[in-house]
């Protein structure tokens, strides 16, 4: 298993302003994903996040609105920037293990709950 | 692309059994998994299907059949605790993301 630390666990940002998510793992993760909740709907994948290298976005994702860095394999950061109301949603990080029973188990931080106003 | 379709809602009371159904479209893929997340939590992990049939864990049994592209979770013996949403998701083999269905609301009565 793993442990994910994900701060901050919410905050209320102004429209226009930009905002880091940090992701900390207790364990080394072959994989690390960015997901994203908006109020009572499902996970909709932000992007795959690279140790090294930029990040793989999904369709309808851009790396100027959400920059992603992941310097080593246990951290990485999302930021989502000018922001505006829409982008109000829990922010959730997650990762596979060598270790994961199942290919299809994914690991999950407790989200980061963004409002803007 | 890939698409998970379930129902929006499903109620039941203590004690009942109850199924949640996942229909899919996609190509290849390695599996079907589900995951259970409390208001205000995390996703976790429930089940895996790599195989069509009945997987059982406990209260929770999951089933898959490749051929009809469809899935559901049955959950017996109903708690308060049970009320949550519950989401199937699958991992293509040729993006090696997981992609989570819909997600079905599941309240569960005294």
């Amino acid at each position: 298993s793993a442990v994910i630390s994900q701060k901050p666990s919410r905050d209320i940002c102004q429209r226009g302003t930009s905002l880091t998510i940090q992701c900390q793992v207790d364990s080394q993760v072959t994989m690390m994903f960015w997901y994203r909740q908006q109020p009572g709907q499902s996970l909709t994948l932000i992007a795959t996040a690279n140790q090294g290298s930029e990040a793989t976005y999904e369709s309808g994702f851009v790396i100027d609105k959400f920059p992603i860095s992941r310097p080593n394999l246990t951290f990485s950061t999302l930021t989502v920037s000018n922001m505006s109301p829409e982008d109000s949603s829990i922010y959730l990080c997650s990762v596979t293990t060598s270790g994961a029973k199942h290919s299809g188990e994914l690991f999950f931080g407790e989200g980061s709950r963004l409002t803007v106003l | 692309g890939q698409s998970l379709e379930q129902p929006s809602e499903v109620t039941a009371v203590e004690g009942a059994i109850v199924q949640i159904n996942c229909t899919y479209q996609t190509s290849g893929f390695y599996g079907l998994s589900w995951y259970q997340q409390h208001d205000g939590g995390a996703p976790t992990f429930l089940s895996y299907n790599a195989l069509d049939g009945l997987e059982e864990t406990g209260r929770f049994s999951s089933f898959l059949s490749r051929s009809d592209s469809y899935g559901y979770l049955l959950l017996q013996e109903l708690q308060m605790k049970d009320s949550a949403s519950y989401f199937c998701a699958l991992r293509s083999y040729n993006t090696d993301k997981l992609i989570f269905g819909t997600g079905t609301r599941l309240q569960v009565f005294p």
